[in-house]
């Protein structure tokens, strides 16, 4: 069964501060990860995706990292800013799922700090 | 365009009511999910359809869950009756193609609250 843990559960940096968020995964067979965003009310938001055969996307300040063989994804987001407190999550679309299904970890609450 | 649009947005309840909540897809994603977001943790999947034919409900409590999609278009997600653990944000998502990866968007969810 496919365990997908984000670790730290909650995290608070000072504005400025560069931002480095885990994503572990059991089962390597994963077709690919997402990294969502979540804010409080609000549904979430897409923010990178990594196919299975990439070892990274870059869009703006943000970068994920993917490596299948340690089962590990990083997202990191540079020189954080207020703007960017929220609960960050990773979801995974396994190989022998045909339907889209994704499976996501708990997440981490992050708080910047002014 | 428009987004995936959910509601209500909150409700509260007593334990053993029913409750409904309807969702409505961007236009033309064929793909609709239904989500479960219990407080801490991640969105859980109950169920999953393709046009108005279900692909997979395997985490669906069916003996008090239930789910429509008529016409292939909006849907509702029933529980009746209601139990103190299905306190939750419930998050419907769409996609258009489900082969085509990044493609899940996401409404804002229905959070309910059962006393």
């Amino acid at each position: 069964k496919q365990e997908v843990t984000q670790i730290p559960a909650a995290l608070s940096v000072p504005e400025g501060e560069n931002l480095v968020l885990n994503c572990s995964f059991t089962d390597s067979a994963i077709y690919n990860l997402q990294w969502f965003r979540q804010d409080p009310g609000k549904g979430l938001t897409s923010l990178l995706l990594i196919q299975s055969s990439q070892r990274e996307q870059t869009s703006g300040r943000l970068n994920a990292s993917l490596d299948k063989s340690s089962g590990r994804s990083t997202l990191y987001i540079a020189a954080s800013q207020p703007g960017d407190s929220a609960t960050y999550l990773c979801a995974l679309r396994r190989t022998t799922d045909s339907w889209g299904k994704l499976q996501f970890g708990a997440g981490t609450q992050v708080v910047v700090t002014p | 365009e428009a987004g995936v649009a959910q509601s209500p947005r909150y409700k509260i309840i007593e334990k053993r009511q029913s409750v409904a909540f309807w969702c409505n897809p961007i236009s033309g994603h064929a793909t609709l999910y239904w989500y479960q977001q219990i407080l801490g943790q991640g969105p859980k999947l109950l169920i999953q359809f393709q046009n108005n034919g279900v692909v997979d409900d395997s985490q669906l409590p069916k003996d008090r869950f239930s789910a429509e999609r008529l016409k292939g278009v909006d849907s509702t997600l029933k529980i009746q009756p209601a139990k103190l653990e299905d306190s939750a944000v419930y998050l419907c998502a769409s996609s258009f193609n489900p082969g085509s990866p990044g493609e899940q968007y996401f409404g804002p969810g229905t959070r309910l609250t059962v006393t």
